[in-house]
């Protein structure tokens, strides 16, 4: 079964700083890999996904992430964090054609 | 607009009384589901459906239910609500290229 590990429940950056938010995970079968977002009191919104194309995926709002097999890693990344992306984002990846399985979130905040 | 709409939004009961949380969506979606979201545990599937009529049972479906009668909708139902089933419960479709939409979520309180 496929599993997924964020680390890091809590990280915290300065505003226009590196954002960088770690996702790995295990699978035995080429993964679909997904980061979502959820702003408080509100559902979760597709940040971006990896479907075996371009190892390296841009989605919404200025953040990519980039698929390393060789790491299982799928690590998040916006190079200068602005107050707006204060969130919690979860990593989740396909397991067969039934559900998602996700990480445990990881609640960014941004210093002024 | 596209969407997965859930109601209620919030919804406060007491240890017993059955109550059921509706799901909507407007994308023609075969599949659907449904998630709850407790602190620290992420999201944890309970039960998804792959079309109308097929449903079936994911991680945590002990104390639910739910049915598939029209594509559209996918109701879940508490029968028997107790306080561990509070949580955050969010309701999902899924697109074509394995992406899911997310409702806005439904908060209940089981007292």
């Amino acid at each position: 079964a496929q599993s997924v590990t964020q680390l890091g429940s809590h990280v915290s950056v300065s505003e226009g700083a590196l954002v960088l938010l770690r996702c790995n995970y295990s699978s035995s079968v080429p993964p679909y890999l997904f980061w979502y977002v959820q702003y408080p009191n509100q559902g979760l919104q597709l940040l971006l996904k990896y479907t075996s194309a371009a190892t390296l995926v841009k989605g919404i709002n200025g953040f990519e992430a980039e698929f390393k097999k060789s790491e299982t890693s799928f690590h998040l990344t916006k190079p200068s964090a602005h107050m707006s992306d204060a969130a919690e984002y979860f990593c989740a990846v396909l397991q067969g054609a039934q559900k998602l399985v996700f990480g445990q979130g990881t609640r960014l905040t941004i210093n002024p | 607009e596209a969407q997965v709409t859930q109601n209620p939004r919030y919804l406060i009961t007491v240890t017993g009384k059955k109550l059921t949380v509706t799901c909507s969506q407007n994308m023609n979606h075969e599949y659907m589901s449904w998630y709850r979201q407790d602190p620290g545990l992420g999201l944890r599937q309970i039960y998804y459906s792959m079309n109308v009529e097929v449903t079936d049972k994911g991680d945590v479906p002990e104390g639910y239910k739910v049915s598939r009668k029209e594509k559209r909708n996918f109701p879940l139902i508490l029968e028997s609500p107790s306080p561990n089933q509070t949580s955050l419960y969010f309701c999902a479709s899924r697109g074509a290229y394995n992406e899911q939409f997310f409702g806005p979520g439904t908060r209940l309180t089981v007292l």
